[in-house]
């Protein structure tokens, strides 16, 4: 299996600009999730997805930032209008089933806002 | 949200030698998990250890779990410098919505 499939890897973009960050899940795994990396905070979980349908969004920062599932085998992350505080580390990962299983994280999204 | 936290914090040893991280949390979990992550790169998902269980082992890695003391450990025997990386563990409460610790920087030295 190809694993968690993020793109891009690396994106530097001017404050104002919209980021739009993708990621294809696991085949077959139900649950999505994306989380945000930086120094100061660590890894915090920005939205889960179950089934396409998002079941906890708590973790999004602001109405700047907004994520969809069209399809089991898609999810965005945009950001927009983009600042320089939201430059991090964008982390999608999946599993499959509910608790208790283990999750796998793809590689990253490198973000630069400037 | 309840977090993971480890310590110590960084850690440097030799190549052969044990490495041991700890990790306490505060509420009730359904299961922990450790993850370990190599510089610039995702996280690699290394053991999962359920709240009923106690210990578990996969090849040189070793994790207990004290539900009594909210805390668990990670010990690396006969390191690498393979092994380099920052090791999270993370906390599942039951809804699948893992909360990580900060992070533990181990370095081994060849």
């Amino acid at each position: 299996d190809a694993g968690v499939i993020q793109s891009p890897r690396h994106e530097v973009t001017e404050m104002g600009q919209e980021v739009t960050l993708r990621c294809k899940p696991i085949s077959g795994h139900n649950s999505l999730f994306w989380y945000r990396q930086t120094m100061m905070r660590g890894l915090e979980l920005l939205i889960y997805f179950n089934n396409n349908v998002p079941i906890d969004d708590s973790g999004m920062p602001e109405d700047r930032f907004s994520a969809k599932m069209p399809n089991a085998s898609f999810s965005t992350l945009k950001i927009q209008p983009s600042e320089p505080r939201d430059s991090a580390v964008y982390f999608c990962a999946s599993s499959l089933g509910d608790s208790g299983n283990t999750i796998y994280f793809g590689e990253g999204s490198w973000l630069t806002v400037v | 949200s309840q977090q993971g936290e480890e310590d110590p914090q960084a850690l440097s040893i030799q190549e052969g030698e044990n490495a041991t991280m700890n990790c306490s949390y505060k509420t009730s979990i359904n299961n922990l998990q450790w993850y370990r992550q190599n510089s610039g790169r995702g996280l690699v998902h290394l053991i999962l250890i359920r709240s009923n269980e106690r210990e578990k082992h996969s090849g040189r890695l070793r994790v207990t779990l004290d539900t009594s003391k909210k805390s668990s450990s990670l010990l690396i025997t006969a390191s690498r410098a393979a092994d380099t990386a920052s090791y999270f563990c993370a906390t599942d409460p039951g809804n699948n919505r893992l909360a990580f610790g900060k992070g533990n920087q181990v370095v081994v030295i060849p």
